[in-house]
């Protein structure tokens, strides 16, 4: 099944030490998202991709990046996780144009523990 | 600024009906969506209307009416399943989705 697939399903990390999840998907489609969620709060979109155009939103702080190496994968990097930086984090997909464009597709997430 | 607003939490009983409403001031407007996030899940699409009306779908309908700036969306026959948190999300004229905090739906036996 065509699907969003995000590694790793959990993550806990010490204050401070990097941390990459990763999302891949086998839908073809060509913006990619990553969004925060905290406990009873609205997604908070990060960043996301029109294929290789990176677009930055203006409230992302720069410990957050991203890569996008091919038009399947995509990667968050948090280089110096805080204790706020503990969340869910979401990877969707959408595709411009067309019946369903603009809904986007979720994965199932990366539960971020900040210690 | 944009806003979308929605009840925090509701209550309703198994095999019920219910109805969570939501409110919303953008910049521009091309569409709303609902989505379905079970805790701890990540959300599932459940409707899209960007024209005024009704749009059923087996047990979940949604409704539109821009000119009020508002939509609901309708659950029938109630099920435990479908204790959830609702989301509704607008696109704006940016083709940017804003987001609503969600409505947490209990059910009750």
């Amino acid at each position: 099944d065509a699907m969003v697939i995000q590694n790793p399903r959990y993550q806990v990390t010490q204050f401070g030490k990097p941390v990459t999840l990763s999302c891949s998907q086998t839908l073809n489609h060509n913006v990619m998202y990553w969004y925060q969620q905290k406990s009873s709060q609205a997604p908070k979109l990060l960043f996301h991709y029109y294929d290789k155009d990176f677009n930055n939103e203006a409230d992302t702080p720069d410990n957050f990046q991203s890569r996008r190496p091919n038009t399947s994968f995509c990667f968050l990097d948090i280089r110096s996780p805080g204790l706020g930086d503990a969340a869910m984090y979401l990877c969707a997909t959408s595709r411009e144009g067309g019946s369903g464009a603009n809904v986007l597709t979720f994965g199932a997430g990366s539960r971020l523990t900040v210690l | 600024g944009q806003n979308i607003d929605q009840p925090t939490e509701m209550t309703a009983t198994e095999g019920a009906i219910v109805q969570i409403n939501c409110t919303y001031q953008t910049s521009g407007f091309n569409g709303l969506f609902w989505y379905q996030q079970h805790a701890g899940e990540a959300p599932t699409f459940l409707s899209y209307n960007v024209l005024d009306g009704l749009e059923e779908k087996g047990r979940f309908s949604s409704f539109l009416s821009r000119s009020k700036g508002y939509s609901y969306l309708l659950l029938k026959e109630l099920q435990m399943k479908d204790s959830a948190s609702y989301l509704c999300a607008v696109l704006d004229s940016n083709y940017q989705l804003i987001w609503g905090a969600g409505t947490k739906l209990i059910i009750k036996p």
